[in-house]
C-alpha cells in the first residue's frame, strides 16, 4: 500500500464546478505539500500545510492531521485550472519528500 | 531572480556512458533535492541536502552520484547510464526543509533524459 494515496486518479469538469481532490497518507508528518504539474511539465508549489486551512484565490487547501488527510478545493474552475494536482508529505523529523501519484484534472468549457 | 535551473533540457545517452545533470539556484535556499518522475509512479527522491558539504540518500539513490560543494549548485552524476534511468529528472530547492514552516519547494523545469 502507498503510503501517500491519491483520489481521484483523474478528474474532468465542467467551468464553474466546485472540484475536490483528496489525499490522505499513512505515516507521521512535519507538513503536507500540494503541487501542480502544467501540461508543459513544469511544477510549482500551491500550498504548505501543517494544521488548519489556507486559501489563495480560487484555491483552498485543508488538513486533518488526526484523520491523516487532506483536500484540494478548487472554486469556480476554469480551463486553465487543467493539470495534474500532486499531494507530497514531509515524513515527520526527516527532510524527505513523499508523493502521491498525482490527480489529473481537465476542465472543459 | 532566475529561481531553480536546470541543465539540459533534454539529453540522449548510450548505456553505460556518464554525465552530470545541472542544478544552480540563486534564493540562498540551504535545502536541495533530486527527483525522478516515471509513469504512473510519481516523483521520487533520488538525493538531498540541508546545506553545503551535507548530503543524504532517497528513495532511489542507486546509480546516482551527488556532491554540494555551495550553497548555489547541487549536481546529479549518472555514472554508467542504464536503460532504467530513463526518466524526467527535476530538481527543488527550498528555504529550510521540506517540514519547515512556510518554506516552499521550487522545481526547475525538468530534465527529460533517454537511455539507449
Amino acid at each position: 500500500k502507498n503510503e501517500v494515496e491519491q483520489s481521484p486518479q483523474n478528474l474532468t469538469a465542467q467551468e464553474g464546478e466546485f472540484i475536490t481532490i483528496n489525499c490522505s497518507y499513512s505515516v507521521g508528518i512535519s507538513a503536507l505539500h500540494w503541487l501542480q504539474q502544467h501540461p508543459g511539465g513544469g511544477i510549482v508549489s500551491l500550498f504548505m500545510l501543517s494544521s488548519g486551512k489556507k486559501k489563495h484565490g480560487r484555491l483552498i487547501a485543508t488538513i486533518n492531521i488526526q484523520e491523516k488527510h487532506s483536500s484540494l478545493h478548487i472554486t469556480a474552475s476554469h480551463p486553465r485550472d487543467s493539470a495534474v494536482y500532486i499531494c507530497a508529505v514531509a515524513s515527520y523529523n526527516t527532510d524527505k519528500l513523499i508523493f502521491g501519484t498525482g490527480t489529473r484534472l481537465q476542465v472543459f468549457p | 531572480n532566475a529561481g531553480v535551473t536546470q541543465t539540459p533540457k533534454f539529453q540522449v545517452l548510450k548505456t553505460g556512458q556518464s554525465m552530470t545533470l545541472q542544478c544552480a539556484q540563486d534564493m540562498n535556499h540551504e535545502y536541495m533535492s533530486w527527483y525522478r518522475q516515471d509513469p504512473g509512479m510519481g516523483l521520487r527522491l533520488i538525493h538531498y541536502s540541508v546545506g553545503a558539504g551535507i548530503t543524504d540518500q532517497g528513495e532511489v539513490p542507486n546509480g546516482y552520484n551527488v556532491s554540494r560543494s555551495t550553497t548555489e549548485d547541487f549536481p546529479l552524476r549518472l555514472l554508467s547510464a542504464a536503460p532504467s534511468q530513463t526518466s524526467v529528472y527535476f530538481c527543488a530547492s527550498s528555504q529550510t526543509g521540506t517540514g519547515a514552516p512556510n518554506s516552499p519547494l521550487h522545481f526547475g523545469n525538468g530534465t527529460r533524459l533517454t537511455v539507449t
